[in-house]
């Protein structure tokens, strides 16, 4: 499989804690970019790093980027119940330009 | 708001009949949208790349003759599932980039969710 891996599969923490959550990639990638899903429902675009950049910060959201060991992170702060979704890591691959998937992290916000 | 719709949101059929899931761009032209589908706790595997005026490209172990792509307008694509079984239930997703074909920010539609009984 072509798919990246993320880690943790579930995350559970009390609201007001970071949540920070780590995907890996196995192929050459132009960018990376995160993803969220609430039970049952599409994909929401939450940030975008290309393969130049090493980190980036978007509101409440910090992704970094480290290509030689081909992994991201994304660490959302001061995290509300609102928070709990699903969030996924896809890369696009360089000359395919198809998005490849991670497998996901569950997050729970417990208030 | 929402700039790609899906159609039915969901969907309950018998096995053996089929099933089309439409794909709309709704403020943009997309010469390309991308079908994903995604089982219970699992996440999106991409499916065929639907191309406007061509023929869809689909990926590796997905049968073209079972999940046949028709993307005739700019604004768009179908997905139709052919003699639907029970193992095709699953959640499917289409997406379009919002600028040509590169997959700089991919838009997401809300999914339609197929139970095949």
């Amino acid at each position: 499989s072509q798919q990246g891996e993320e880690d943790p599969q579930a995350l559970s923490i009390q609201e007001g804690e970071n949540a920070t959550m780590n995907c890996s990639y196995k192929t050459s990638i132009n960018n990376l970019q995160w993803y969220r899903q609430n039970s049952g429902r599409g994909l929401v675009h939450l940030i975008l790093i290309r393969s130049n950049e090493r980190e980036k910060h978007s509101g409440r959201l910090r992704v970094t980027l480290d290509t030689s060991k081909k992994s991201s992170s994304l660490l959302i702060t001061a995290s509300r119940a609102a928070d709990t979704a699903s969030y996924f890591c896809a890369g696009l691959n360089q000359g395919a330009q198809k998005l490849v998937f991670g497998q996901g992290t569950r997050l729970t916000i417990n208030p | 708001g929402a700039v790609v719709s899906q159609h039915p949101s969901w969907v309950i059929c018998k096995s053996g009949t089929s099933v089309k899931i439409e794909c709309r761009s709704l403020d943009f032209q997309a010469t390309t949208m991308f079908w994903y589908r995604q089982f219970p706790k699992q996440s999106l595997m991409l499916m065929a790349t639907s191309n406007e005026g061509s023929k869809a490209t689909y990926e590796q172990g997905v049968e073209k003759d079972k999940f046949l792509i028709n993307h005739a307008s700019l604004t768009l694509s179908t997905l139709t599932v052919t003699s639907a079984h029970p193992e095709d239930s699953s959640f499917y997703i289409c997406s379009s980039p919002r600028w040509g074909g590169v997959q700089e920010t991919q838009y997401f539609g809300p999914g339609t969710r197929l139970l095949v009984l």
